[in-house]
């Protein structure tokens, strides 16, 4: 099977400038989930959509990040304005409800502000 | 709330067998994992516990202790490519939301030959 794509591979903006990550899971896998991976740090969960419905974005900085996944299948997270604590790589990752495998994860977004 | 300690780094002889600590704190445990995590790459699926005792699989073992918030990754007959990240993660029911990876901070091995 398609592993979870992401794109692009590398983003390097300005602060204060917006930036957007796309993802598209492994078809039929109901859960996607959005990490932020700090250089030297383990992923950080910003948000989880089951379907099309949020279930957890506790830990999303919504003042400046927002997420969607309409339609159920790839999602979008957005970055608007960046800043220079947003550098990291972004990794998106899919599961089928209730699987004991975790996730598969993409291959990641590595975002640089400048 | 939820915490995940494991050591920063961690160096090791080519052949040798070396054991990755993790202990946590989670309050709707619902399994661990350890993922391996190359530089510049994604993280990638190693092992799953969810009841106590030993998982093996190949050169790769894990353990866990629910009683005791503890896990660990024993890595046997060491390659140089095993040079990388290992990460533990729980599975938290917290909140109700299911399937939920909690991760620690890494553990980044170095190999030597």
């Amino acid at each position: 099977e398609a592993g979870v794509a992401q794109s692009p591979r590398y983003k390097i903006i300005e602060k204060r400038q917006s930036v957007a990550f796309w993802c598209n899971p492994i078809s039929g896998h109901a859960t996607l989930y959005w990490y932020q991976q700090i250089l030297g740090q383990g992923p950080k969960l910003l948000i989880q959509f089951q379907n099309n419905g949020v279930v957890d974005d506790s830990q999303l900085p919504k003042d400046r990040f927002s997420a969607e996944r309409l339609k159920g299948v790839d999602s979008t997270l957005k970055i608007q304005p960046a800043k220079l604590e947003d550098s990291a790589v972004y990794l998106c990752a899919s599961s089928l409800h209730g699987t004991v495998l975790g996730y598969t994860f993409g291959s990641g977004t590595r975002l640089t502000v400048v | 709330g939820q915490n995940i300690d494991q050591p920063t780094e961690m160096t090791a002889t080519e052949g040798a067998i070396v054991q990755i600590n993790c202990t946590y704190q989670t309050s709707g445990f619902n399994g661990l994992f350890w993922y391996q995590q190359h530089a510049g790459e994604a993280p990638t699926f190693l092992s799953y516990n969810v009841l106590d005792g030993l998982e093996e699989k190949g050169r790769f073992s894990s353990f866990l202790s629910r009683s005791k918030g503890y896990s660990y990754l024993l890595l046997k007959e060491l390659q140089m490519k095993d040079s990388a990240s290992y990460l533990c993660a729980v599975r938290d029911r917290e909140g109700g939301a299911t399937n939920k990876l909690i991760f620690g901070t890494g553990t980044l091995l170095a190999v030597q030959p």
